[in-house]
């Protein structure tokens, strides 16, 4: 399978606990983006990398998340001290070099679904 | 900031019937336009997209959505569904310039009927 791929695909924890959760764009893929979505909405933009370079940040991405693209390559999302308001679905995406409608065009992984009891 | 309205939030419809999913978004800047579909148990996946051009696009298994610029909308349609549509439909807009972000409506739940 050459998609994004996501792990864990699924994670319970405890409240004050922290999770990390990693993406890995489709190879090649220059950009990266992390959504999360809950129950009954769309994804909501949390960040985006350029390469290594993470260029935009949300306003929903609390001092409490953070996320690495050390190489480039992988990301990772970190949530420390979990609360309840966090369980939702966090999806990865990647989009590729080039121009226009190419970078553009986003594509999902399957997400990891986070449960904080 | 843009956003995106999807108006019909459940759609129950039998096979071969027609289908038509909302879809309008606010910004005064230009925007690039998608539907993704995600069928349940799968992640969601690209359906069709618009950036310049014929404002009527065609997509994947069947699907067309039309962009009309003075409406601010780009609705989805299929002339007739089949059970294996049912699935939950997302609209997205992209500012042509600034901010990357995919903004997404909140998603139509299609589910249909055999």
């Amino acid at each position: 399978d050459t998609g994004v791929s996501q792990d864990p695909r699924h994670k319970i924890t405890k409240r004050g606990q922290n999770v990390t959760f990693r993406c890995d764009p489709i190879s090649e893929h220059n950009r990266l983006y992390w959504y999360r979505q809950t129950l009954g909405q769309g994804p909501e933009f949390l960040t985006y990398f350029q390469n290594e370079a993470q260029l935009e940040k949300s306003r929903l991405l609390s001092d409490r998340f953070s996320a690495e693209r050390p190489k480039g390559s992988f990301s990772t999302l970190e949530i420390q001290r979990t609360e309840q308001g966090d369980s939702a679905m966090y999806l990865c995406a990647s989009s590729p070099p080039g121009a226009g409608e190419i970078q553009e065009t986003q594509y999902f992984g399957p997400g990891t679904r986070l449960l904080v009891l | 900031a843009q956003s995106v309205s999807q108006h019909n939030h459940h759609v129950i419809l039998s096979e071969a019937a027609s289908l038509e999913l909302g879809c309008n978004y606010s910004y005064g800047g230009t925007v690039n336009l998608f539907w993704y579909v995600q069928y349940p148990g799968q992640h969601l996946q690209l359906l069709l997209k618009y950036f310049s051009g014929d404002p009527l696009v065609k997509g994947i298994k069947g699907f067309e959505a039309e962009f009309i610029k003075s409406k601010f909308s780009f609705n989805l349609r299929k002339p007739s569904v089949q059970w294996s549509d049912t699935a939950e439909y997302f609209c997205a807009v992209i500012r042509r310039e600034g901010r990357r972000a995919l903004t997404f409506g909140s998603g139509t739940r299609l589910q249909v009927q055999p």
